[in-house]
């Protein structure tokens, strides 16, 4: 089991709130990341990070922002929530360091937002 | 640009059965790639890797099969069970890019008791 946990588990807001949603593992992962996923769908990466104070946008990072101060910690930021974010969001951790590519993910079971 | 793609959204099997999934990806440098399951609810779960090196990797009851002259991947499951039934991904890796893995759309595969 991993080690990596998201809250909240489930999250319904309104238009035009700001949201963070948490991402911590205990794994000493450097690299992080943030998928988007809709039911049934692919995974589409938003943000990543190979490691504290590393931060690099995706394919869907346009409206949202991370931050990586500390190792464990990688947090996602909506700044106005609107009904097109309506998704289910994916935190990963994988344990390699930079130029690495045989790297398994470890996944966080996701936040499911519902923006009205 | 570069994909990597599954051939059928949903594979339906009988319980007891062998499963094959199928995953097309268009990268010809890619020199790694995984099998991820997703149960309902839940993010996914690391399944099995093979690295380009290799055309055949086995494990506990799932196989996965690497055909880089046609660029095919395919995850075999023996003797299918209802705790089988989930969404299965396919990601590559490669080298000299961000060595950030893509994943495909998905299969999800429902195992009928």
């Amino acid at each position: 089991e991993a080690d990596i946990y998201q809250t909240p588990r489930y999250l319904v807001i309104g238009t035009g709130k700001k949201i963070t949603l948490e991402c911590s593992q205990t794994m000493g992962h450097d690299k992080m990341y943030w998928y988007q996923q809709d039911p049934g769908m692919e995974l589409h990466l938003i943000h990543y990070s190979y490691g504290v104070n590393s931060t690099e946008k995706g394919d869907l990072s346009s409206e949202s922002t991370v931050s990586r101060i500390r190792t464990e910690h990688f947090p996602l930021t909506l700044e106005s929530a609107r009904p097109s974010h309506t998704s289910q969001y994916l935190c990963a951790s994988s344990e390699g360091q930079g130029a690495a590519t045989n790297e398994k993910l470890f996944f966080g079971s996701g936040t499911q937002l519902s923006v009205l | 640009g570069e994909s990597v793609g599954l051939h059928l959204p949903t594979l339906s099997v009988q319980e007891g059965d062998n499963s094959i999934i199928n995953c097309a990806y268009s990268n010809s440098a890619s020199d790694y790639f995984i099998w991820y399951k997703q149960e309902s609810g839940k993010g996914p779960q690391f399944i099995i890797d093979i690295r380009s090196n290799m055309d055949k990797r086995q494990g506990q009851r799932v196989t996965v099969l690497l055909n880089k002259t046609v660029k095919h991947l395919s995850l075999q499951i023996a003797a299918t069970q209802p705790g089988d039934s989930a969404v299965y991904f396919c990601a590559e890796n490669t080298a000299g890019g961000s060595y950030i893995p893509t994943f495909g759309r998905g299969t999800s595969l429902i195992v009928h008791p």
